[in-house]
This record gives structure tokens, C-alpha cells and sequence, in this order.
């Protein structure tokens, strides 16, 4: 299969840590990139090569993978981070984008 | 600074034709492939495909080949994304993004994530 699996929704409160996870076979093979979502707006970059931060993403972003997922890490979250969190990834033969549908993450 | 600014939000009718654009600055841009995203209302988000504007190579994603077209203009550093007869289920937001690239021993490839992305451009069919 080549869909990327991801749950619909995440809720914690400020300053826990919030782990969001991706699952899909093609994640053996391919990274994992992660981006950040608020409403209106595009989205934007947070986690590369399944863990790796680009420049201007606070540390507290982070990534990491095992096998068939792989999870995103928010130690410490803000009240700002509140977001949808998207997956995405190739699939199996290198060739097509694929991308998770998402996960709303609620800081209550 | 990579900029990629898109035109604005279009309401058509089912049947009609639609091209919306993606102007790019901030560096060259027949280096970078440049892609499409689709988001449909409440959705997440879906590729559509990607473009390589110095010599017009296109991929699609099975779910979109024949549904769009993807093109550029070279001399106006700008990509399209077009529609001959729209459906009421191309509503949508679509985005276009920078694909990142890597070099290595004097060859360049694109990595497979967006590093740069457009505002976005509604995309609503309704008769």
C-alpha cells in the first residue's frame, strides 16, 4: 500500500509533550517529511528526512522512525503550535507524493 | 528570498475552463521542479503533480493524469495549473510549492518535500 496512515485528531495541554504518528509501508524505504498547518494559511515545513529541522523550527520539533512509522515530537507545546499536521512521503517506488491526512492538534 | 505568490480565487461554473498561476522570484527558476498540492474543503492535503520548467517534464499523480494540466512560462517565471471543463468536485484550495533539491558531483535532483510554498488559490465550481 502507499497510503500513509495518520490519527484524526491529538488533544493536550500546554507544556506535555504531543507525539503524532504516520504508518505506511513506503516508510521503509522513504523519509518522512512533516509540515505545520494553521488555518488559512499554507503550510509550512517542520521536520525533514524524517528528522531533521529546518532553519527558524524551534527545537522543540523533532522527529524519528521505526520501521513502518514515524512520529512527530512536540516536547513542550505551546499554545502557537496549535495546528493540523501533515505527513507525506513517496510511495514504495520512488515515483508518486503521498501525503497523511492529517492530524488537528488541540492545546486546550 | 523565495517568493511564490498565486492568483486570486475564482468561483466557475461546471463545464467552464480555468488556468490559475504561480509567479516565482527569489531565485532561478528553471532549477527547481515546481508542484501543485490540492486541499479540498475540510481535507487534507493531496499532490497533484510537478513540473520541471527548463524543458517542461511532468509528473502526475495516478488520481489527477487527465484531470489537469500542468505548464510554465519560462520568460515570465510562471507555472499554471489548468483546467478545459471543470467539476463541481475541483472545488478546492490548490496550492503551488518548491520542491527542495540536492547536488551531488555536479548533478542536481529534486527531493521529494516542498520547502517553499504559495498563499493558495480557492478554487469553487458551483452551477
Amino acid at each position: 500500500s502507499n497510503e500513509l496512515t495518520q490519527p484524526p485528531s491529538v488533544s493536550l495541554s500546554p507544556g506535555q509533550t504531543a507525539r503524532i504518528t504516520c504508518s505506511g509501508d513506503a516508510l521503509t524505504k522513504q523519509f518522512a517529511y512533516w509540515y505545520q498547518q494553521k488555518p488559512g494559511q499554507a503550510p509550512v515545513l517542520v521536520i525533514f528526512k524524517d528528522n531533521e529541522r529546518p532553519s527558524g523550527i524551534p527545537e522543540r520539533f523533532s522527529g524519528s522512525s521505526s520501521g513502518t512509522t514515524v512520529t512527530l515530537t512536540i516536547s513542550g507545546v505551546q499554545t502557537e503550535d496549535e495546528a493540523t499536521y501533515h505527513c507525506q512521503s513517496a510511495d514504495t517506488s520512488g515515483v508518486n507524493w503521498v501525503f497523511g491526512g492529517g492530524t488537528k492538534l488541540t492545546v486546550l | 528570498e523565495v517568493q511564490l505568490v498565486q492568483s486570486g480565487a475564482e468561483v466557475k461554473r461546471p463545464g467552464e475552463s480555468l488556468r490559475i498561476s504561480c509567479k516565482a522570484s527569489g531565485y532561478i527558476f528553471t532549477d527547481y521542479w515546481i508542484g501543485w498540492v490540492r486541499q479540498m474543503p475540510g481535507k487534507g492535503l493531496e499532490w497533484v503533480g510537478i513540473i520541471y520548467p527548463d524543458d517542461s517534464d511532468t509528473r502526475y499523480s495516478p488520481s489527477f493524469q487527465g484531470q489537469a494540466t500542468l505548464s510554465v512560462d519560462k520568460s515570465t517565471n510562471t507555472a499554471y495549473l489548468q483546467w478545459t471543463s471543470l467539476k463541481a468536485s475541483d472545488t478546492a484550495v490548490f496550492f503551488c510549492a518548491r520542491p527542495s533539491r540536492h547536488c551531488s558531483g555536479g548533478n542536481c535532483f529534486a527531493a521529494f518535500f516542498f520547502d517553499s510554498w504559495g498563499q493558495g488559490t480557492l478554487v469553487t465550481v458551483s452551477s
